[in-house]
């Protein structure tokens, strides 16, 4: 079955740690999203990458690190820099440039105590 | 800069009743619209999508028209099941980079 994994569902992690959250695609797509969802404001966008070896930042990347270094896998590292880590992190992924419609994973719900 | 607005919830239907969702954007050019849905603890999926004026979008019953004169893209059913419980998410792609702007999303629950 083709589609987007994300691992793992749950993770707890202790405050000043660093966590790298797990995104892969057997799609063949170009393009891959970060987004985090926080009650009541919607998804928001973190990281993309259109193409292997580059990405650009969203709205919200401060205290967040990717890396686009297979086509296949998006991994996102958040960081002891990022103040709110707690949240629910979607990874998603399209056709690339001039194909809007994307897909999206089963997410993975980040603890940081 | 783009943007979504929709309607805030929670939205509380009995199961048959008819179901509006009010979507309206803000777009520099023509943007491509979406609906998106999503069950609990789960990733979203698109549910449906219009990339240009008066099209219709339509999926599992639900149906939406791209109005570019009210600037609206609203989400109906006519007769709302208890599986269509979830939260329902208006978005707009515009840019060649096909990121997505999306609203802060719609509860629905549905009782029997």
């Amino acid at each position: 079955d083709g589609g987007i994994t994300q691992s793992p569902k749950y993770l707890f992690r202790k405050e000043g740690q660093n966590v790298t959250l797990s995104c892969e695609q057997n799609l063949n797509h170009d393009a891959m999203y970060w987004y985090r969802q926080d009650p009541g404001q919607g998804l928001r966008l973190i990281y993309y990458s259109q193409i292997v070896n580059d990405f650009q930042k969203g709205d919200i990347a401060e205290g967040y690190s990717v890396s686009r270094e297979k086509k296949e896998s998006f991994p996102l590292t958040v960081t002891s820099a990022q103040k709110n880590p707690t949240a629910f992190y979607l990874c998603a992924s399209s056709l690339g440039q001039g194909t809007s419609e994307q897909y999206f994973g089963p997410g993975t719900r980040l603890t940081v105590t | 800069g783009d943007s979504v607005t929709q309607m805030e919830g929670p939205v509380t239907l009995s199961e048959e009743a008819f179901l509006t969702i009010n979507c309206t954007y803000t777009a520099t050019g023509y943007p491509s619209l979406f609906w998106y849905v999503q069950y609990p603890g789960e990733g979203l999926q698109l549910l449906l999508k219009a990339t240009k004026a008066d099209d219709k979008g339509s999926n599992k019953g639900f149906e939406a028209t791209y109005r570019k004169e009210t600037t609206s893209f609203h989400l109906e059913k006519g007769s709302v099941q208890v599986s269509d419980s979830a939260v329902y998410f208006c978005a707009l792609s515009e840019s060649a980079l096909g990121r997505l702007y999306f609203g802060r999303g719609t509860q629905l629950t549905v009782w029997p």
